[in-house]
């Protein structure tokens, strides 16, 4: 299995600021992801990190609110831009290890915008 | 993927066996069964997954029923730590797309 860790655990942030959170696997890893998380709901897919290339983004997610960066096999970031309150959620990292192996998920970074 | 069907919440007394049903009655030949689950302020963790024979690991069963249309998994003794949100997530393994997750069942362990 693979071993995610995020960083920040958690934080508070103003109105208008940026966060970027970083994720870090611990082995070579084939795909990255990124879900969001509201209070009280499920999951939901942002986007999926490309090695080297531009992330995919899912519907009504964009680039320019969550910029991603993947520059290796095992570390990616994302950035909440110009935050508001509605984006306080919890912000989770997700890999894929191999084309049939298990999806594991990191602890998460819970976003408190004020 | 297909798409699941799960009750909203569960309670189980502990050291009991909790089953949790899922319905999945559109899953189709290559698609396996997976089931995550979710503690309070953590992320999701993998618990179990299986195509069409039932499973078995150290954490839980998984029966999938003959026609393959719904599922349950089993922890067989229930402690209060396995108290969380259980998602049954049905997709083509080694496919490259990412798992999406429904609503899920919040199980209650009670004392």
């Amino acid at each position: 299995s693979a071993v995610i860790s995020q960083k920040p655990s958690r934080d508070i942030c103003q109105r208008g600021t940026s966060l970027t959170i970083q994720c870090q696997v611990d082995s070579q890893v084939t795909m990255m992801f990124w879900y969001r998380q509201q209070p009280g709901q499920s999951l939901t897919l942002i986007a999926t990190a490309n090695q080297g290339s531009e992330a995919t983004y899912e519907s009504g997610f964009v680039i320019d609110k969550f910029p991603i960066s993947r520059p290796n096999l095992t570390f990616s970031t994302l950035t909440v831009s110009n935050m508001s309150p509605e984006d306080s959620s919890i912000y989770l990292c997700s890999a894929v290890a191999a084309a049939a192996a298990e999806q594991y998920f990191g602890p998460g970074t819970r976003l408190t915008v004020t | 993927d297909a798409k699941t069907t799960q009750p909203p919440s569960m309670d189980c007394a502990e050291g009991r066996a909790a089953n949790l049903p899922c319905n999945h009655s559109t899953i189709s030949g290559n698609e396996y069964v997976y089931w995550y689950r979710q503690i309070h302020s953590q992320g999701p963790q993998y618990i179990i997954h299986g195509l069409k024979n039932n499973e078995t690991n150290e954490m839980a069963s998984l029966i999938i029923t003959e026609d393959r249309k719904s599922s349950t998994l089993i922890l067989p003794h229930a402690t209060l730590r396995d108290t969380a949100v259980y998602y049954c997530i049905v997709r083509v393994r080694g496919s490259a797309r990412q798992l999406t997750f429904g609503s899920g069942t919040q199980l209650t362990v009670l004392p």
